[in-house]
């Protein structure tokens, strides 16, 4: 079965120490992933995407295909980066498989 | 560019009526639209893929006559909750999809419609 799995429902860091966020996932074929993200009373919008292997306001994430993870990584947090993260998987045609998404609280 | 909105932003209504939220890609033509239902805290679960001028493709679980989806136009799609429970207040978000470079796609997406069945 194919699966997106997130094991943090939240995750709180202080400003400026390193955050990570897990994403498992299981597929036969060959991945898709995303990293969205949901800021406070906005639309969902795509952060990362595997394929492009860029960084985005400081986030990265690596495909690890022996390990079946898209982790999402910062090494500093900002107090901004308070938010809904969801790890997505895609399929044929654009449609997206979210996992059940982990709620970042950066503290000063 | 690729602005996705929907209308209404929020809609009540009673139990037994029908309601239509609209779905509709501003500065973009999409053939593949997708509708999705958010309970609060809970992840976006894909209720159906919406392809300009055919049937909408359904999940498992998802009523086909209870959530009817016309794709009428490469702009628009709607979603028409039939018979509405208060069982179906939910928060209702669409999304685009847009080629992005060989088989790869984006998905845009609208606010949402929040949804309350009295």
């Amino acid at each position: 079965a194919q699966r997106v799995t997130q094991p943090e429902k939240l995750l709180s860091v202080f400003k400026g120490a390193p955050v990570e966020l897990k994403c498992n996932y299981s597929y036969s074929g060959s991945p898709e992933l995303f990293w969205y993200v949901q800021y406070s009373r906005q639309r969902l919008q795509l952060l990362l995407r595997h394929i492009s292997r860029e960084s985005i306001k400081g986030f990265t994430a690596d495909l690890n295909k022996g390990e079946t993870s898209f982790h999402l990584k910062k090494p500093f947090a900002q107090e901004e980066d308070s938010a809904m993260y969801y790890c997505a998987l895609g399929h044929s045609w654009g449609k997206l498989q979210f996992g059940a998404g982990t709620q970042v609280v950066v503290t000063p | 560019g690729a602005v996705v909105s929907q209308h209404p932003s929020w809609v009540i209504c009673k139990s037994g009526t029908s309601v239509k939220i609209e779905c509709r890609s501003l500065d973009f033509q999409a053939t593949t639209m997708f509708w999705y239902r958010q309970f609060p805290k809970q992840s976006l679960m894909l209720m159906a893929t919406s392809n300009e001028g055919s049937k909408a493709t359904y999940e498992q679980g998802v009523e086909k006559d209870k959530f009817l989806i016309n794709h009428a136009s490469l702009t628009l799609s709607t979603l028409t909750v039939t018979s509405a429970h208060p069982e179906d207040s939910s928060f209702y978000i669409c999304s685009a999809s847009l080629p992005s470079g060989g088989s790869h796609y984006e998905q845009y997406f609208g606010p949402g419609t929040r949804l309350t069945v009295t």
